[in-house]
């Protein structure tokens, strides 16, 4: 059973435009979220993380926000950029202590010039 | 500051043969996890090591072992190869057991023929 979701395997966006990548999850215990970024033939890059106690981090163009209630987080990108096309990971743990992340299975963003 | 590095990028073996993967963490970090990415599978936790011990482990069978160093670096070695474990193995390095985020090497890929 899938812990962490995302339920979007590939998603297409014009340059200029906003990413929105979704995920889901079902354990109650996680509470902190990451988002990697991995491009062909290198390991996943994190991109940026969001803990339980806030509902919204920014870094530059990406955003990432956390509704607890509905146990979905998304990372905004904006503007997307060509240089953004990648497969995007998301992954969950509970905070601190020695505890693995879960990772979804990536959704693959294309952004289109 | 150097980053994860791993050893060697690409390996071809066959069947029945074992193989032994590097990873050299990030400079002073103490906590080295493998995982194992295949096509839409997203990334599958193997183990984690901090001091040389083993604290966690994925449910992979005992073909896949592991090790850690005094200087923090790890092996991990699949023995009696099988087409399945043609994959893109990962090492991800935190400061500790606590650290809440890893930080990954470019991986190796291994084909089974």
């Amino acid at each position: 059973d899938q812990q962490v979701k995302q339920n979007s395997p590939s998603l297409s966006v014009q340059e200029g435009r906003i990413s929105i990548l979704n995920c889901d999850y079902t354990n109650s215990m996680f509470d902190y979220f990451l988002w990697y970024k991995k491009y062909p033939a290198e390991g996943p890059t994190f991109l940026i993380s969001i803990s339980s106690i806030k509902d919204k981090n920014e870094d530059g163009r990406f955003t990432v926000f956390l509704n607890k209630s509905a146990k979905h987080l998304s990372l905004h990108i904006v503007p997307s950029q060509p240089g953004d096309s990648a497969v995007y990971f998301c992954a969950a743990k509970p905070s601190g202590g020695s505890y693995i992340p879960t990772f979804g299975r990536g959704t693959s963003l294309i952004v289109h010039p | 500051k150097a980053g994860v590095t791993q050893t060697p990028r690409y390996l071809i073996k066959t069947r029945g043969q074992q193989v032994t993967l590097s990873c050299s963490p990030i400079s002073g970090h103490r906590s080295v996890s493998w995982y194992q990415q295949t096509p839409g599978q997203g990334l599958q936790f193997l183990f984690e090591y901090f001091s040389e011990t083993q604290r966690n482990k994925g449910n992979f069978p005992g073909r896949f072992s592991g090790r850690q160093f005094s200087n923090s670096r790890s092996e991990m070695n699949v023995s009696t190869l099988e087409l399945g474990d043609s994959a893109l193995y990962l090492c991800a390095s935190s400061q500790g057991p606590e650290a809440d985020t890893q930080y990954f090497g470019p991986g190796t890929r291994l084909t089974v023929l």
